[in-house]
């Protein structure tokens, strides 16, 4: 089944425990993104990767971390979470790479307290 | 202002009803518009796109773009409770970047 996991689904960690979430796609897409999404804001990008080695800056960065080593993974690092991070987390995979039919993750909902 | 506007609702219809969920979009260089659907504890998911103005229709599904008006919408006609999600319009101008809006939820009672 193609898909995209991501893991945990659910964390609470504390301020400025170091985390990872990670994400897999069984897709052999190149293109993949990291998405946050809260209450009246919607989804905003955080980070993307064109390929293997290839990542960039999306809308809110700050504070988060990628890496593309194999391009069916891009775990999303936390160095030093804090409470504002505290959201729902999507990992999204596109074979395009005109990037507009994205297959999401199931999310992960991240709690820093 | 933000890039994609919508309206989060909530809306609630009956079933059978038509649907329409709106957007507006600030961007002239926008091309491509998507509508994702989000079930609770989902991730998104492509519903329909339409590239540049015009129409899309697949099935109780209509997408529509006025680019003279920057404005998106969905209609889904006759409503089914198994539609009732958050409904997210996006809008793609190039550079791997996708803005979304905020989504509405809608709510179709049975």
């Amino acid at each position: 089944e193609a898909q995209v996991t991501q893991n945990p689904r659910y964390l609470i960690t504390v301020t400025g425990k170091k985390l990872t979430v990670t994400c897999s796609q069984n897709m052999n897409h190149e293109y993949m993104s990291w998405y946050r999404q809260d209450p009246g804001l919607g989804l905003r990008q955080i980070y993307y990767s064109m390929n293997v080695e290839v990542t960039d800056k999306g809308d809110v960065p700050e504070g988060y971390k990628v890496s593309r080593k194999e391009k069916r993974n891009f775990p999303l690092i936390l160095e030093s979470p804090s409470p504002n991070q505290t959201s729902l987390y999507f990992c999204a995979s596109s074979l395009s790479s005109v990037g507009y039919e994205q297959y999401f993750g199931p999310g992960t909902r991240l709690t820093v307290t | 202002q933000k890039e994609v506007e919508q309206d989060p609702g909530p809306l609630s219809v009956p079933e059978g009803a038509i649907v329409s969920l709106n957007c507006t979009y600030s961007n002239s260089a926008f091309q491509y518009f998507m509508w994702y659907r989000q079930y609770s504890r989902k991730g998104p998911e492509l519903l329909m796109y339409t590239y540049s103005s015009g129409n899309k229709e697949d099935g109780r599904f209509t997408a529509q773009v006025d680019k003279s008006s920057k404005y998106i919408s969905l209609f889904i006609r006759d409503s089914q409770p198994s539609d009732s999600a958050t409904y997210l319009c996006a809008s793609y101008t190039g550079g791997f970047k996708t803005i979304f809006g905020a989504g509405t939820r809608l709510f179709v009672k049975a």
